[in-house]
């Protein structure tokens, strides 16, 4: 399984544009970058998934270079309610029973 | 879609006793579901994965006679903590994936049981 390293913690502003950067320098053929938001106490919640070069959606962007040795998440304007805990998984999405594995994540705080 | 249910969401019980958490996927069927333990302040750590209609695969470390899974139906697998101690106090979350609609499908989490013990 690739491991992947992030940044501990981030701190912004609200408005402001965060990008968080995940390395995975042994991610293999088949895998798949997916991000991950936590709130305390409450289950992840998936935010975006991407295989190359760039995905959007109604709440993320995620840049993946040629490479694909890193990938960056980033969320356009935060708010104080994005104050949240981000984890960036690689993994087999063929692969049925492909579980994942949690890295340290990265505690994102948002202030005002 | 792709909606994954924990039951219950809290529970406190004293030593000894036995405690079942419940992971069902509400609108989709799942073959696989995996069980994570989190402690205060750090990741989600895997513990087993639990197959439709055979044995559950523990992650090493893990005592399957002390976390007990059964995964009788394609849309609910169970988690049972044998006598509990304080020690097994913790944020146990389940996650499926919607295999029906194909490949390349996230894994979906449930939010959580927090087990507290006495």
């Amino acid at each position: 399984l690739a491991k992947t390293t992030q940044p501990i913690s981030m701190d912004s502003y609200e408005g402001q544009e965060v990008n968080i950067t995940c390395s995975h320098n042994n991610i293999a053929t088949n895998d798949y970058i997916t991000w991950y938001q936590q709130f305390p106490s409450q289950g992840p919640r998936f935010i975006i998934q991407g295989y190359k070069t760039k995905v959007t959606n109604e709440v993320a962007s995620l840049f993946i270079p040629a490479d694909r040795k890193s990938s960056t998440l980033s969320l356009p304007r935060v708010s104080l309610s994005d104050t949240a805990v981000y984890y960036c998984l690689v993994g087999d999405m063929n692969n049925a029973g492909n579980m994942l594995t949690f890295g340290g994540g990265t505690r994102l705080m948002v202030k005002p | 879609g792709a909606v994954v249910s924990q039951h219950p969401s809290w529970v406190i019980c004293k030593s000894g006793t036995s405690v079942k958490i419940e992971c069902r996927s509400l609108d989709f069927q799942a073959t696989t579901m995996f069980w994570y333990r989190q402690f205060p302040k750090q990741s989600l750590m895997l513990m087993a994965t639990s197959n439709e209609g055979s044995k559950a695969t523990y992650e090493q470390g893990v005592e399957k006679d002390k976390f007990l899974i059964n995964h009788a139906s394609l849309t609910l697998s169970t988690l049972t903590v044998t006598s509990a101690h304080p020690e097994d106090s913790s944020f146990y979350i389940c996650s499926a994936r919607d295999r029906g609609k194909g490949n390349n499908q996230p894994q979906h989490f449930g939010d959580g049981t927090r087990l507290s013990i006495l």
